[in-house]
């Protein structure tokens, strides 16, 4: 099987703009879960959808958003981007317990 | 915050030694898992193990468990300078959701 792809995998921004990710699951996982990973924070958890519904969301602002479709892919959204933003964004899909994740969107904010 | 902490931080070692890192975490646990990631790259999972299993083993690979001390080991056995990465222990937080909390991190450097 195919593992889990992100797009694109480079990505620069400047401050005040959004932006969208996307993640493709592995075929027949129907949860896809997002991290952020800084090298001040580590890897922290931002949400998780499971057939197209957000079951669990961690502690980041409304500006980060996210949604899932029909066929598993999900993307996720950041409004109004700031410094702070920069980092890299990995999208992971599970099977039971364990999650499996994708090669990661790096961010860069200027 | 992140669930646990990872010891050591940075650990350099010889090709053919074994390594040894140790991860501590904060609440009870449903299973915790052990990734691999190269130079800011994705994760590669490695391994699981259960709250109700003590040790477990992938081809040069040991993991235990000691949840009444909420801390876990890796061990690579006979390291080669391909092992060269970060190693993350992320645990769940028993509500079933697929959240993970990682860890801080070991940088290994296997020097050939």
């Amino acid at each position: 099987k195919a593992g889990v792809t992100q797009t694109p995998r480079y990505l620069i921004k400047t401050r005040g703009q959004q932006v969208t990710l996307s993640c493709s699951p592995i075929s027949g996982h129907r949860s896809v879960s997002w991290y952020q990973q800084t090298p001040g924070q580590g890897l922290q958890f931002l949400f998780e959808y499971f057939s197209e519904t957000q079951r669990n969301k961690g502690n980041f602002p409304g500006r980060f958003s996210g949604r899932q479709f029909s066929n598993s892919r999900s993307e996720m959204n950041v409004s109004t981007l700031e410094l702070g933003d920069s980092a890299l964004y990995l999208c992971a899909s599970g099977m039971e317990d364990t999650q499996y994740f994708g090669p990661g969107t790096r961010l860069t904010v200027l | 915050s992140q669930q646990g902490e990872e010891d050591p931080q940075a650990l350099s070692i010889q090709e053919g030694e074994n390594a040894t890192m140790n991860c501590s975490y904060k609440t009870s646990i449903n299973n915790l898992q052990w990734y691999r990631q190269n130079s800011g790259r994705g994760l590669v999972h490695l391994i699981l193990i259960r709250s109700n299993e003590r040790e477990k083993h992938s081809g040069r690979l040991r993991v235990t468990l000691d949840t009444s001390k909420k801390s876990s080991s890796l061990l690579i056995t006979a390291s080669r300078a391909a092992d060269t990465a970060s190693y993350f222990c992320a645990t769940d937080d028993q509500t079933g959701a697929n959240n993970l909390f990682f860890g801080t991190g070991t940088r290994l450097t296997v020097i050939p």
